[in-house]
């Protein structure tokens, strides 16, 4: 079975800091995806990637950026923390078969930023 | 753009009881359907999928058809179990992007 590790599974930071969440999948997937998922808005897209060194903006992208240097591993950082960024944050991975698309999700990292 | 509606929750059901989440989409083209379910703290997975119109998509006893006339994807099981208690999130492929657009969510409790 496909394998998506995702490092915390809850993190706490303050206001202003920089932050670094890390994904991990097992497979060989060429597509990778982050999104956060908050109470009556289901998940949004935030970032993805296709391909190593390659990233595209989802819905939501402001305040957020993406790494991507190997083909396993997908970060996502936040430059400067706010308190409206605590949320849920899942990331996916799936086969480059776009349109019938089987994603496999982490567990999610519950981050709070006080 | 492509967005997907669900039916607000929590839904509270009995054991045994029959279950519909109601799910419609609007869309360009045609997407693919999915039905993901997350149990508690757990990420999401894959319940079902109908990638074309009038394909039932169905698993652990949960079924939903693509509907293109009335853009609808309804998830139904005949008989709940306490152990389906978790959240439901309907979803569609945009395009040939490779993304997922999810609904917001329903939750669904199952009582003994």
């Amino acid at each position: 079975d496909v394998k998506v590790t995702q490092s915390s599974r809850y993190l706490v930071k303050r206001t202003g800091e920089k932050v670094f969440l890390e994904c991990v999948q097992d497979m060989d997937h060429e597509n990778m995806f982050w999104y956060r998922q908050d109470p009556g808005l289901g998940l949004r897209l935030i970032y993805f990637s296709y391909d190593v060194k390659m990233k595209e903006k989802g819905d939501i992208p402001e305040g957020y950026s993406v790494s991507r240097e190997k083909k396993e591993r997908f970060s996502l950082i936040l430059e400067s923390a706010s308190t409206n960024q605590t949320s849920m944050y899942l990331c996916a991975s799936s086969l480059g078969d776009r349109g019938n698309e089987k994603l496999f999700f982490g567990s999610g990292t519950q981050l709070s930023v006080l | 753009g492509d967005s997907v509606t669900q039916m607000e929750g929590p839904v509270t059901l009995s054991e045994e009881a029959f279950l519909t989440i109601n799910c419609t989409y609007t869309a360009t083209g045609y997407p693919s359907l999915f039905w993901y379910v997350q149990y508690p703290g757990e990420g999401l997975q894959l319940l079902l999928k109908a990638t074309k119109a009038d394909d039932k998509g169905s698993n652990k006893g949960f079924e939903a058809t693509y509907r293109k006339e009335t853009t609808s994807f309804h998830l139904e099981k005949g008989s709940v179990q306490v152990s389906d208690s978790a959240v439901y999130f309907c979803a569609l492929s945009a395009g040939n992007t490779g993304k997922l657009i999810f609904g917001q969510g329903t939750t669904l409790q199952v009582k003994p």
